[in-house]
């Protein structure tokens, strides 16, 4: 069965903090990715990653970093968070190719204070 | 200016009761475009994915349509139950774009018993 485990589902920061978010998928897959979700705004690319240590940003990357050392594992970096990072993260990989589906983690809820 | 438009924004349905959600798009040149449900809390779940020569496809209670040529698809549910409950995201791929998506800023649908 497929899957894709966050290491938070709720997390809350203060400004100025570093935040590591952790995601893990066992499904072998070559593509990783990083979408914040808003109200109103839907879901937005942060960063993806195409393979290991190959990375390329988004349509919002800024304020934040990624990190690919190993197939299974991709993480999100807010360098210094702010309170305008306040969010759901969700992570998702899918297999390379047209018809690969994005499979989704349940998500972070993160609140920076 | 978004390139996947969803209506109605909004809706509430008597449990039982149809409803059809709709998805345009201007992605182009089109690969496909799949339909994810998310429930309140939890990471999107794909329902189906079209293709361009696909008219209608369905997924137990749930039909997707996709009319390629005036660039619209939509997503019908039957004998809507509780569980239905949920936003449904439409999602677009471009033959080229290296793996991205246009997102949908998704249709939220309440079944009230």
């Amino acid at each position: 069965d497929v899957k894709v485990t966050q290491s938070s589902r709720y997390l809350v920061k203060r400004t100025g903090e570093k935040v590591f978010l952790e995601c893990v998928q066992d499904m072998d897959h070559e593509n990783m990715f990083w979408y914040r979700q808003d109200p109103g705004l839907g879901l937005r690319l942060i960063y993806f990653s195409y393979d290991v240590k190959m990375k390329e940003k988004g349509d919002i990357p800024e304020g934040y970093s990624v990190s690919r050392e190993k197939k299974e594992r991709f993480s999100l970096i807010l360098e210094s968070a702010s309170t305008n990072q306040t969010s759901m993260y969700l992570c998702a990989s899918s297999l390379s190719g047209q018809v690969g589906e994005q499979y989704f983690g349940p998500g972070t809820r993160l609140t920076v204070t | 200016k978004n390139q996947v438009e969803q209506s109605p924004q909004s809706l509430i349905i008597l449990e039982g009761k149809n409803c059809t959600l709709q998805c345009n798009y201007t992605v182009s040149p089109f690969s496909n475009l799949r339909w994810y449900k998310q429930d309140t809390g939890r990471g999107p779940v794909s329902l189906t994915i079209m293709t361009f020569s696909e008219n209608t496809k369905s997924n137990g209670r749930y039909t997707a349509t996709l009319d390629a040529d005036t660039k619209q698809s939509s997503l019908h549910i039957t004998a809507s139950q509780l569980s239905d409950s949920a936003s449904y995201i439409c999602v677009v791929r471009a033959i080229y774009g290296n793996n991205r998506l246009a997102f949908g800023k998704g249709n939220q649908v309440v079944v009230i018993p």
